[in-house]
């Protein structure tokens, strides 16, 4: 119930073509899709995040597509670039009591954007 | 530079020992949540702190315990440590108790031999 499960595990993508990574989720209790991205030796780093009442986001370069009634939410990268080449997370938040919220993260994709 | 700091960046210690890791988190920030990432099992929540308080726990080992104190610094304490403890442990602090605002640092890498 508390999973998300991210795909594929790695993805190599040429410069200027588009990055698709998907998230699936079961638990219906879940409020905010955020987004990260991880450097080599860094930690990770907010991207973009969603709320389950819109169905798409876009900033810059970056979109995350949700589909409430399929538990499915995706981030795609227009124009990829050498620069993009990170781990990228998914991570869904839910209510853990006490007035606590927790992520629950994806296992992550390692995006190497080829030139 | 995310404003949350951890330190060390870097611990090699032997099984059976005993560290603290320690976490600043970004000025302003009340609550302070630590994260450990391994290669199978990823980022996995251990525990939250608000304003003194701990919140929440995830999966945590009872062998580690973690405290937030007045001045909002938290420190993780891991003990008897095993091989399978080395991983990268992250603290992340945000304004609320909420994840919109998260922010993580840099993490401290453990190394248990």
């Amino acid at each position: 119930q508390q999973q998300v499960k991210q795909s594929p595990q790695s993805l190599i993508v040429q410069k200027g073509g588009i990055s698709i990574i998907n998230c699936a989720y079961e638990n219906t209790a879940f409020d905010y899709f955020p987004w990260y991205q991880q450097f080599p030796g860094k930690g990770p780093a907010l991207l973009i995040a969603i709320r389950p009442d819109v169905s798409e986001k876009k900033e810059g370069r970056f979109t995350i597509s949700f589909n409430k009634s399929a538990k499915q939410f995706s981030l795609h990268i227009m124009d990829s670039q050498p620069g993009d080449s990170a781990t990228y997370f998914c991570a869904a938040e839910s209510y853990s009591g006490a007035g606590s919220y927790q992520l629950t993260f994806g296992k992550g994709t390692k995006l190497s954007v080829i030139p | 530079d995310s404003g949350v700091t951890q330190t060390p960046k870097h611990l090699i210690t032997a099984t059976g020992q005993r560290v603290t890791l320690r976490c600043s988190p970004r000025s302003g920030d009340l609550s302070v949540y630590w994260y450990q990432q391994s290669l199978d099992q990823g980022l996995q929540f251990l525990i939250h702190y608000y304003n003194g308080e701990e919140r929440a726990k995830g999966n945590i080992l009872e062998r580690f315990s973690a405290q937030q104190f007045p001045d909002l610094h938290s420190e993780l304490n891991l003990s008897s440590l095993e091989l399978g403890d080395s991983a990268l442990y992250f603290c992340a602090s945000s304004p609320s108790t909420g994840a919109e605002g998260y922010t993580f640092g840099s993490g401290t890498r453990l190394t248990v031999v």
